[in-house]
């Protein structure tokens, strides 16, 4: 069973505008993580979130985290042709936080 | 660091046989996890390992499947009989801390079933 489902499912902006991807989850979590997977490749991890903090940054991404709203939102700034991907939520599991659970994904499309 | 490895890349077989597919994963990693995604139910968590012990195989479809961790740098997922349904990509991840830790994913094998 999922336990975090994204929002929108798909999403398409022209390069250098901003992407923003939502995630929500239904019970409590320890953390929240957030992967980017190409056509064909695994996952490949972007941020890890915990239920302590409230936002994260790596370079072009921002990570929000709400756990009185059970929601989490990715954004990223100045979107390049080379972030087009699906982009998964993952939360670890209402029943072992050693096991991550994954959404069902945004697919983001990047024109040039 | 050569990431997780998983092999083979790709496999076709027919219904009925048997498949075996290979994961090693990251050296000093205690998890080690396998998904199954499909365009239906996406990314499936079948079972995971800690320290080589299977912990939760809750996610394994059926009793056609099973995995084994003999040892920490080696894993196989084995389904046999294979179905049509089993068609797939398979992933396998592994990590420091299990969830609380980043996973790093291998390329996946798809695996078709005729």
């Amino acid at each position: 069973s999922q336990q975090g489902e994204e929002d929108p499912q798909a999403l398409s902006i022209q390069e250098g505008e901003n992407a923003t991807m939502n995630c929500s989850y239904k019970t409590s979590i320890n953390n929240l993580q957030w992967y980017r997977q190409n056509s064909g490749r695994g996952l490949v991890h972007l941020i890890l979130i915990r239920s302590n903090e409230r936002e994260k940054h790596s370079g072009r991404l921002r990570v929000t985290l709400d756990t009185s709203k059970k929601s989490s939102s990715l954004l990223i700034t100045a979107s390049r042709a080379a972030d087009t991907a699906s982009y998964f939520c993952a939360t670890d599991a209402s029943d072992s936080s050693y096991k991550l659970i994954f959404g069902s994904g945004t697919r983001l499309l990047v024109r040039p | 660091d050569a990431g997780v490895i998983q092999s083979p890349r790709h496999e076709v077989t027919e219904m009925g046989q048997e498949v075996t597919l290979r994961c090693k994963p990251i050296s000093g990693h205690d998890y080690l996890f396998w998904y199954r995604q499909t365009m239906m139910r996406g990314l499936e968590l079948l079972i995971y390992f800690n320290n080589n012990v299977p912990i939760d195989d809750s996610g394994m479809p059926e009793d056609r499947f099973s995995a084994k961790m003999p040892n920490a740098s080696f894993s196989t997922l084995k389904i046999q009989p294979s179905e049509p349904r089993d068609s797939a990509v398979y992933f396998c991840a592994s990590s420091r801390q299990g969830a609380r830790s980043p996973l790093h994913f291998g390329n996946g094998t798809r695996l078709t079933v005729t």
